[in-house]
């Protein structure tokens, strides 16, 4: 059981560049969220999902695109790199417990740098 | 709409004294879930605590405790003789009731805490 991974660990991109970041949970969790974390501003979440098939954006979603086509995977798309996106980005993904709330988990982490 | 404040941004004290981080939330649910996570030098996030808002017994776990208090919206956390491995950043974050609460998580902008030995 690998929970949340995300790939990859470290990239440096130039302005105008497209990439793709990964996540996967092997958890079969429903809900999936990305999120980016800057200096002194906490964690912003970026996009999120509730099931395969089904998603909707945070706080700050321009400049990135998500897709949910399996419960697994949960990527996230930069479509033209800015150095505003250089940020340590994490994947999150969440189990609903019943009458309990839920518990998120989190991956490591992706530290972009825009150039 | 959603809201955590940290005030604290950076607090340092010197081990074995006891800190509190606060944390001050905005919400409109009745429903709604506060958590605590730590975020040590290495980078990964920890989570620590989850607290529903029907809850509001305090806990303690170990040199942690977490007061909560709805009258104040508050979600306080206390370290009781602090120790060196306890440097690292804290948030306080906060998520609504609702179908897709478990993905909306709202964080605070974070308390750095130093303990120095």
């Amino acid at each position: 059981n690998a929970g949340v991974t995300q790939t990859p660990k470290f990239q440096v991109l130039k302005t105008g560049q497209s990439m793709t970041l990964q996540c996967a949970q092997d958890m079969n969790h429903e809900y999936m969220s990305w999120y980016r974390q800057d200096p002194g501003m906490g964690l912003r979440l970026i996009h999120y999902s509730v099931g395969a098939g089904i998603t909707d954006q945070g706080e700050v979603p321009n400049g990135y695109n998500v897709s949910r086509s399996t419960t697994e995977d949960f990527p996230l798309r930069l479509l033209s790199a800015a150095p505003s996106q250089t940020s340590v980005y994490f994947c999150a993904s969440s189990l609903r417990l019943a009458g309990a709330g839920y518990e998120q988990y989190f991956g490591p982490g992706t530290r972009l740098t825009v150039t | 709409a959603q809201k955590v404040t940290q005030a604290q941004t950076e607090i340092s004290v010197v081990e074995k004294e006891d800190v509190t981080l606060d944390c001050v939330y905005e919400t409109r649910d009745t429903t709604y879930y506060l958590f605590w996570y730590k975020q040590p030098p290495s980078g990964e996030l920890v989570f620590l605590i989850r607290r529903n808002s029907f809850d509001e017994q305090n806990e303690i776990s170990g040199r942690y405790s977490w007061n909560f208090q709805k009258s104040t919206s508050s979600f306080n956390f206390t370290i009781t003789a602090s120790q060196v491995v306890d440097s690292a950043v804290y948030f306080c974050a906060l998520s609504e009731g609702g179908y897709s609460s478990a993905s909306k998580i709202i964080f605070g902008s974070g308390t750095r805490l130093s303990i120095r030995p």
